[in-house]
């Protein structure tokens, strides 16, 4: 099984300052297609999950573009230019590459 | 406008049983992988269980496999979960989600709360 290591787990940020999350997989996530199906989620306080990017560095439409992701093979970043109020929650990395298994990093906590 | 609704959670006693559903809508529920995703309280992400656009095809984490079962009804947009010998570390919020061929999983219902106690 695939295990995903995030870090930190938590994040004191301050707001228009950049942030950086890291997700580390135990093993390569590149597919036999030649696709890497690592994504990162949102969780908001109260609410569930969202997707924000897939396939490393593709943003969901509504997204907005202080979002980015980065990395290959087993090293992932998640990275907001400038934080907002609106950014705070639980950020998790997922792997869909041993689909139709799922794993999550532990969360990383977003907090001003 | 994608919606997946959750309903059939509760209060259940450690080895009793619940059957979890999920009413699709805004999409063609027969053409997509779908899956039931846990959170414990104050945790993380658990991916359950999924299943095949038809049904015949279905996967489950270790500490479900025997208890849980998934299945569909396509013909009422409708995904479900039994569980039975429920336990104590089953108790979570559940959450139907879509799957998405090259994504992953790219919608999420509101969840569900279980929670097994005496």
């Amino acid at each position: 099984d695939i295990v995903l290591t995030q870090s930190p787990l938590s994040s004191p940020v301050t707001l228009g300052q950049p942030a950086s999350i890291s997700c580390r997989s135990s093993q390569s996530l590149v597919h036999s297609d030649g696709n890497t199906y690592l994504s990162w989620l949102q969780q908001r306080p109260g609410q569930p999950p969202r997707l924000l990017i897939y396939k490393i560095s593709n943003r969901i439409s509504g997204v907005p573009d202080r979002f980015s992701g980065s990395g290959t093979g087993t090293d992932f970043t998640l990275k907001i230019s400038r934080v907002e109020a609106e950014d705070v929650g639980v950020y998790y990395c997922m792997q869909a590459t041993q689909f139709p298994q799922y794993s999550f990093g532990q969360g990383t906590k977003l907090e001003i | 406008e994608v919606l997946l609704v959750e309903s059939g959670g509760g209060l259940v006693q450690p080895g009793g049983s619940l059957r979890l559903s999920c009413a699709a809508s805004g999409f063609i529920f027969s053409s997509y992988w779908m899956s039931w995703v846990r959170q414990a309280p104050g945790k993380g992400l658990e991916w359950v269980a999924n299943i095949n656009q038809d049904g015949s095809e279905k996967f489950y984490v270790d500490s479900v496999k025997g208890r849980f079962s998934i299945s569909r009804d396509n013909a009422k947009n409708s995904l479900f979960l039994q569980m039975s010998s429920l336990r104590a570390d089953d108790t979570a919020v559940y959450y139907c989600v879509r799957d998405l061929t090259g994504v992953g999983i790219d919608y999420w219902g509101q969840g569900v709360l279980v929670t097994v106690s005496s």
